[in-house]
């Protein structure tokens, strides 16, 4: 067990909704990134925040946005889903923007259908 | 940009054999941080070891060591003693001295046959 916490598990929805995924870091992490595993795409890293702001952008959709709130909780906030978002999504978290150890979360499985 | 090559899709092992992982990446950066994660069934992602490119010594985890060659930007993982719970997918992954974000290799799928 990494510490680190996503919900939910799994998230099966249809094209054109939007869904919240939710990561919580490992107690005392000020990091969180988050990274998409697909089987086209391979794992990307998606976006990083760090102590609640926005530190570093990859392959990550203008439809796609995140957040991290003051109790370093993050939330994927993913819209006008495509049967290509199909996915697992990953959150990983360390303990400060330039940690060289990342430490990932059990990921959520999204299905568009 | 960083790119990260894994050139074997899958490797069989005989238990208890030794089985080596190829992992070549492309940077200008002098000074990063390389990962090997392994991913087993459940689909989590555990990092098994890391090596600092400032560091000659190769890195070492128990059965799990590299062999990092820096002029050639390679980084082998060398798993001995393979165990039936190694079967997973082995990522190579990249830090550049950002270290804000991890560019991973395609994958290689080890089987531990019994």
């Amino acid at each position: 067990d990494s510490g680190v916490t996503q919900t939910p598990k799994h998230l099966i929805t249809a094209t054109g909704q939007r869904v919240t995924l939710r990561c919580s870091p490992r107690s005392g992490d000020l990091s969180v990134y988050w990274y998409q595993q697909s089987l086209d795409q391979g794992l990307q890293f998606l976006i990083q925040y760090y102590n609640g702001e926005e530190r570093a952008k990859g392959n990550i959709l203008e439809r796609f946005s995140a957040q991290q709130f003051p109790d370093l909780h993050s939330e994927l906030n993913l819209s006008s889903l495509e049967l290509g978002d199909s996915a697992l999504y990953f959150c990983a978290s360390s303990a400060d923007s330039r940690s060289y150890e990342q430490y990932f979360g059990p990921g959520t499985r999204l299905t568009v259908t | 940009a960083q790119t990260v090559t894994q050139s074997q899709p899958e490797m069989s092992v005989q238990e208890a054999e030794t089985v080596t992982l190829s992992c070549t990446y492309d940077t200008s950066e002098s000074n990063y941080y390389l990962f090997w994660y392994k991913q087993p069934p459940s689909r989590q992602m555990i990092l098994v070891i890391r090596q600092e490119a400032y560091k000659q010594q190769n890195a070492t985890e128990n059965r799990f060591s590299v062999n990092f060659q820096k002029a050639a930007k390679s980084f082998s993982l060398k798993i001995s003693d393979s165990q039936l719970g190694d079967t997973a997918m082995y990522f190579c992954a990249f830090s550049g001295a950002a270290g804000n974000k991890l560019t991973f290799g395609g994958g290689t799928r080890v089987l531990v046959k019994p």
